[in-house]
């Protein structure tokens, strides 16, 4: 069981906006940005937000981040087919020294 | 682009030591800015991060497999390489090399390789 928890499933149907949730700690989220990624299978990891809310050139802006004390939060609008996909958080921890990946959510698009 | 790529036995038996090699085009592996990371998954599980390693060969690592894992650098051929000793079938995943950023930023990646181990 991962430090990082993570809803193992979220759907949605075209068009909704869905949120998977990310929830840690004061030694990882709460003292470091999260990050998100966007996993299909057969494919590498892609990276989906950084720094809390920031997306990297590409990523199209239904895609958001958001961060409150210790728990983070990934919000696709506009649902698509294409969105379906393993999602998983990852940050820093201070005790760890080391990086903590979420347990993954599975996200369907029904 | 940068670009990464795997390399490695696809096959270890157990107990044994599973090596890979990530090598890095479009770029250089000299950068003061970012790590060079290992992260895998087991089939029908989630990414585990396995360390990380600078250029100048400063290493962290998870604490979960203790003094198994050796990672190093090889600026010269733009490589870095992981050892991870005394396998066992819980090894069995798919191994991805990545470069690493601030906290859990991974921006670029490889397309991973998946390791068997065989009893």
């Amino acid at each position: 069981q991962s430090v990082l928890t993570q809803p193992p499933s979220a759907s949605g149907t075209p068009g909704q906006r869905v949120t998977i949730s990310c929830s840690g700690s004061s030694s990882n989220i709460g003292s470091n940005s999260v990050n998100w990624y966007q996993h299909l299978p057969g494919t590498a990891p892609k990276l989906l937000i950084y720094f809390n809310n920031q997306r990297p050139s590409g990523v199209p802006d239904r895609f958001s981040g958001s961060k409150s004390g210790t728990s983070a939060s990934l919000a696709i609008s506009g649902l698509q087919s294409e969105d379906e996909a393993d999602y998983y958080c990852a940050t820093w921890d201070d005790t760890l020294n080391g990086v903590l990946f979420g347990g993954g959510t599975k996200l369907t698009v029904l | 682009q940068l670009q990464l790529q795997e390399s490695g036995p696809g096959l270890v038996q157990a107990s044994e030591t599973l090596s890979l090699t990530c090598t890095v085009s479009s770029g250089s592996i000299i950068s003061r800015s970012h790590y060079w990371g290992w992260i895998r998954q087991p089939p029908g599980k989630g990414l585990e991060w396995i360390g990380n390693i600078y250029y100048s060969g400063s290493t962290y690592h998870n604490p979960s497999l203790k003094s198994r894992v050796t990672m190093s650098v090889d600026t010269s051929k733009n490589q870095f390489s992981l050892k991870l000793t005394s396998v066992t079938a819980a090894d069995t995943a798919l191994y991805y090399c990545a470069r690493k950023g601030g906290g859990g930023l991974f921006d670029y990646w490889g397309q991973g390789t998946l390791v068997t181990v065989s009893s």
